[in-house]
């Protein structure tokens, strides 16, 4: 069974770093392109970047660049979402999927289980 | 444009026929993908190309496309499906972006 594990959530004060993690299993992670994805509460979902584990080649949305980095370590099958200054506004559940792709057409399949992220003073 | 435009909430009657409908300019080149979101669980894919269903999706889920519209249909609307649906897709630039999201209301 394809699977992606996501890390447990946290509870951080504004300033302070976090890393969130998502392990796959069940296929060849090295082989697939990994996303993440922000909801913030109560709104819709927004792409935030990809990763290829295989060579850790690495896109990013334009609404997310520099503001996070994306990383992977391919010898543990786990992908990385981390940030080195949080804000308020971070808090937000986050979570990975796999990207699967044609010609014409991208899907994420699966979806990790999702990290809430809590950002208060 | 870079945008997916969803309606924010859409009604069936039970047993009923409903299309959640998407638009934007890069569904004109590219097919949407389609998720389902439940309160408090994380998005599943239901529709992914031009009309390919997953493994576990029951069959009263479909897609089809038309110039900048795409579009998911549920014929005969369960009570089970009542839910949020987002479509996805990708621009020119390689950008990935999803649609605003759909509540979908069973009554």
């Amino acid at each position: 069974e394809v699977q992606l594990v996501q890390s447990g959530a946290e509870v951080k004060k504004p300033g302070e770093s976090l890393k969130i993690s998502c392990k796959g299993s069940g296929y060849s992670f090295t082989s697939y392109w990994i996303g993440w994805v922000r909801q913030m509460p109560g709104k819709g979902l927004e792409w935030m970047g990809i990763i290829y584990p295989g060579d850790s080649d690495t896109r990013y949305s334009p609404s997310f660049q520099g503001q996070v980095t994306i990383s992977a370590d391919k010898s543990i099958s786990t992908a990385y979402l981390q940030w080195s200054s949080l804000k308020a506004s971070d808090t937000a559940m986050y979570y990975c999927a796999r990207l699967l792709y044609s010609s014409s057409s991208i899907w994420f399949d699966p979806w990790g289980q999702g990290t809430l992220v809590t950002v208060s003073s | 444009s870079s945008e997916l435009t969803q309606d924010p909430a859409v009604s069936v009657a039970l047993g009923q026929t409903v299309r959640i409908t998407c638009q934007g300019d890069s569904l004109r080149s590219y097919y949407a993908s389609w998720y389902q979101q439940k309160p408090g669980q994380a998005p599943v894919l239901v529709i992914y190309g031009k009309n390919n269903r997953p493994s576990g999706i029951p069959d009263r889920f479909s897609g089809s496309s038309s110039g900048n519209t795409a579009s998911l249909t549920i014929t005969g609307a369960q009570a089970e499906d009542e839910a949020d649906y987002y479509c996805n897709s990708r621009d020119s630039s390689g950008n990935l972006i999803f649609g605003g999201g759909t509540k979908l209301t069973v009554l």
